[in-house]
């Protein structure tokens, strides 16, 4: 089955810093990848995902990138503010037969105004 | 709010004892999955179902159980509990059971055993 790896499993920064966080994928057949955000006792809510007939997508401050020949795809988050302060997920899926979304470990991101 | 609704929020219980967690998808969504997050935790998979049937199953215990229902609503069953069963249990849903569709959680009924 599909396994996924995130790091770090904790990054802290300054507010106005970016912030990237990498995960990486087993399954070669992989073609969906969201990611997920969670603040502190909420659910997780989808911020951004990328498909793999592309190599980047960007949503205002936020940018996931897609290397599937390395299978690993980062978000990019810029001019970070508190507010970006959550666990953030990774996750990778496929298409065609029964699949379910693997998610990574978590990355904790605390910004520091 | 995701459309996804899950109840009770909060659960506290005994050891031994055994709990229901419900779950009303989003409408229209088929697919229906159940993850476990522990302290410090990432998001386990425990088990989908489709249209009713059960579609694929992840680290689920023998002691938890699950069923979609013909109104697609979910229950996922925790029995014989233990005290390293205290974990937030979330339910997504998404249309379809593939493809590169988004899976919408809901809030998560928080699930402590004493």
């Amino acid at each position: 089955g599909e396994n996924v790896e995130q790091h770090p499993s904790t990054l802290s920064v300054q507010e106005g810093d970016s912030a990237v966080i990498k995960c990486t994928y087993s399954d070669s057949a992989s073609n969906y990848f969201p990611w997920y955000k969670q603040e502190l006792g909420k659910r997780p809510q989808l911020i951004i995902d990328i498909r793999s007939n592309v190599g980047e997508k960007k949503d205002q401050r936020i940018a996931v990138t897609l290397n599937k020949t390395a299978k690993h795809f980062s978000l990019h988050i810029t001019e970070t503010q508190p507010e970006d302060s959550a666990v953030y997920f990774c996750a990778a899926r496929r298409s065609g037969g029964s699949y379910i979304p693997t998610f990574g470990r978590g990355t904790s991101l605390i910004v520091h105004p | 709010d995701s459309g996804v609704t899950q109840t009770p929020k909060h659960l506290i219980t005994a050891t031994g004892q055994r709990v229901t967690l419900r779950c009303s998808p989003r409408s229209g969504d088929l697919s229906v999955y159940w993850y476990q997050q522990s302290l410090d935790q990432g998001l386990q998979f425990l088990i989908q179902y489709y249209n009713g049937e059960e579609r694929a199953k992840g680290n689920i215990l023998e002691r938890f159980s699950a069923q979609q229902f013909p109104d697609l609503h979910s229950e996922l069953n925790l029995s014989s509990l233990e005290l390293g069963d205290s974990a937030l249990y979330f339910c997504a849903s998404s249309v379809m059971d593939r493809g590169n569709t988004e899976a919408f959680f809901g809030q998560g009924t928080r699930l402590t055993v004493v």
